[in-house]
Formats: C-alpha cells, sequence, structure tokens
C-alpha cells in the first residue's frame, strides 16, 4: 500500500508561490497516480490534479489551469505541488495522495500524506 | 464537472444507531463511488469504493450500496470511534469531485 510523507507548514505572502513534497516510500512510485487535495478551514475537499510519474505528464482542474504545477521526481520517489501567484483563498490544508485502481478504471485514494497547511497572510 | 450532493449535512445519533448517509451525482457514474471518513486534525480514510466494496481493515458495520446517481453509506451500529465527518467522492471522470460531507456526533 506504501506511505507518503509531505513536507511541512508553510506561510507565505499573496502573490508568492509555494512548492509542497510529497515522498513515497513502501511501493514503486512510477507506476501509480499520485493526485492532490486540498481543503480549506472548514471546507470540504477539493481535487487539484494528479500525475503518473513514469509518464510525467499531470492533468489539473480547471480552476487551477495555469496556477499550479505538478511534478514528479522518479530517482528520489518524490511529487511535488507548487501553487503560485496565493490569494487568502488558497489557505488551505494540501494533502497528497496515491490513486489506486479497482475495476479497471475505477480509482480510489489511497494512502493520503499527513497533509501540509499553507497559509496565506500578508 | 460532476456535482455531488450528501443529506443529511449532519445528523446526531446514539452508540448502537443505525446511520444512514446519501450521496447524489448530477450524472450517472456506474459504482465508481467512493466513501472516506474524516477525523479532525486527520487526513481522510477510504471506507468504501466502487459503491459497495469494503477496503481492507475497516470494520464491517460499514457498508455501501447503489449505483447510477444514488449511492448509500451504513454504518449498522454506530461505535464510539464512528464519530466524524463522511464524504462521498466519484471516481468516473475528472476532475474528480467530493460531495461537501456529512457530520456525525453525538447526540
Amino acid at each position: 500500500q506504501g506511505q507518503l510523507v509531505q513536507s511541512g507548514a508553510e506561510v507565505k505572502k499573496p502573490g508568492s508561490s509555494v512548492k509542497v513534497s510529497c515522498k513515497a516510500s513502501g511501493y514503486t512510485f512510477s507506476s501509480d497516480t499520485i493526485s492532490w487535495v486540498r481543503q480549506a478551514p472548514g471546507q470540504g475537499l477539493e481535487w487539484m490534479g494528479g500525475i503518473l510519474p513514469v509518464i510525467g505528464t499531470a492533468d489539473y482542474a480547471q480552476q487551477f489551469q495555469g496556477r499550479v504545477k505538478i511534478t514528479a521526481d522518479v530517482s528520489t520517489s518524490t511529487a511535488y505541488m507548487e501553487l503560485s501567484s496565493l490569494r487568502s483563498e488558497d489557505t488551505a490544508v494540501y494533502y497528497c495522495v496515491k490513486e489506486m485502481y479497482y475495476s479497471g478504471s475505477g480509482r480510489r485514494f489511497d494512502p493520503w500524506g499527513q497533509g501540509t497547511l499553507v497559509t496565506v497572510s500578508s | 464537472d460532476i456535482q455531488m450532493t450528501q443529506s443529511p449535512s449532519s445528523l446526531s445519533a446514539s452508540v448502537g444507531d443505525r446511520v444512514t448517509i446519501t450521496c447524489r451525482t448530477s450524472q450517472t457514474i456506474s459504482t465508481y463511488l467512493n466513501w472516506y471518513q474524516e477525523k479532525p486534525g486527520k487526513a481522510p480514510k477510504v471506507l468504501i469504493y466502487g459503491a459497495s466494496s469494503l477496503q481492507s481493515g475497516v470494520p464491517s458495520r460499514f457498508s455501501g450500496s447503489g449505483s447510477g446517481t444514488d449511492f448509500t453509506l451504513t454504518i449498522s451500529s454506530l461505535q464510539p470511534e464512528d464519530f466524524a465527518t463522511y464524504f462521498c467522492q466519484q471516481s468516473y471522470s475528472t476532475p474528480f469531485t467530493f460531495g461537501p460531507g456529512t457530520k456525525v456526533d453525538i447526540k
């Protein structure tokens, strides 16, 4: 099943960028898609995008297109999520998750990283 | 994008109660529906995938049903550790979307 360990909390100014890392262990990193999901305080869960490390091309949710960049380094089994032009509404806990397939094309998120709190404040 | 709704948004229940949470999608998704449990300060964990398959290690008091656009999560006998927020999520197509959550607290 594996484990995902994320980098620590960040405090950023509006307009700046943040880069969160997610180190995988216990499974073949290149073979399974890593997605990023965020949760603003008191809010629901929001999928941002995902990447299959062996291919290296990311798929993004429309609302983050142009502001988010998801990458993966197979040599270190680490995925990254970089979000730019930060605004206060981007204050959230950011999770990396591994996609597990079932029934051919169905996917579930398991496991989850521990989450990284990103606070955007002037 | 596929829109997700859940009902109720919150409920109060007692230990031993049977609890049912409903999730509805804006378009048919076959059985590509997952349920997650989230506790304060912890990452969500998957309970049910493929609408009705129990994730390994999850107690059998949790069950899921449904297909198409209407789905149900049932907890047959609520335990103290089950007080949490529950989310549904569709994996039929990207962008993957989640329901707004149902908070289950103690009556």
